[in-house]
């Protein structure tokens, strides 16, 4: 079964541009979640989407977005980027019905460094 | 607590020898508690998650262990080998969904 995939993996973007990063999740996973770390932070949670509804949100301001597709594909987006959003996003996907319980799968990530 | 927890940040550990880490987390509104293995260059892989008061689980020689009424799970590694380096992240399943900690980082040196 073909794990988690992002893409793209690594990506430059200038100051007050937009950016869309990908992930399509495990065969047969509902659930997509995003999460960004930065260095001397653990990961952050942004959203988790399930069945194409966000079902959770974390502590981001407004310029990050995101969506699901009917066929749980997700879509991350951050518009007028700013120098702190330069960092690693994790996507995870997971079966979806048990929640908070459900054991996550993670992808590789995207690195974005905003210049 | 508010935040998920772990301690020590930092850890190096002969090779053959066992050890162990904790984490703490806010006990209320709790669903499970998460524990992922992220070794450099790589996505993080799950180990256990657990749910219920007392919760122990085992893959070959790492185990872990659960008290949601204090709010605190270690996680311990037996005989640790070169291939145990990597960071060790606890997360808190809640009705918010998982927030993670800052990671022990552990270095097993040969």
């Amino acid at each position: 079964k073909a794990g988690v995939t992002q893409t793209p993996r690594y990506l430059i973007k200038t100051r007050g541009q937009q950016v869309t990063l990908s992930c399509s999740p495990i065969s047969g996973h509902r659930s997509v979640s995003w999460y960004q770390q930065t260095p001397g932070q653990g990961l952050q949670f942004l959203f988790e989407y399930f069945s194409e509804t966000q079902r959770n949100k974390g502590n981001f301001p407004g310029r990050f977005s995101g969506r699901q597709f009917s066929n749980s594909r997700s879509e991350m987006n951050v518009s007028t980027l700013e120098l702190g959003d330069s960092a690693l996003y994790l996507c995870a996907s997971s079966v979806g019905t048990s929640g908070p319980s459900g054991e996550q799968y993670f992808g590789p990530g995207t690195r974005l460094t905003v210049t | 607590i508010l935040n998920v927890e772990q301690s020590p940040q930092s850890l190096h550990v002969q090779e053959g020898d066992s050890t162990n880490f904790t984490c703490s987390f806010p006990s209320s509104n709790f669903y499970a508690l998460h524990w992922y293995r992220w070794e450099t260059a790589k996505s993080p892989e799950a180990l256990f998650v657990m749910t219920l008061n007392g919760d122990e689980k085992k893959k070959g020689r790492i185990s872990a262990t659960l008290n949601t009424k204090e709010g605190y799970s270690y996680l311990y590694i037996k005989g640790s080998q070169p291939e145990d380096s990597a960071t060790y992240l606890c997360a808190r399943g809640g009705a918010d969904g998982l927030t993670f900690g800052k990671g022990t980082h552990l270095i097993i040196q040969p």
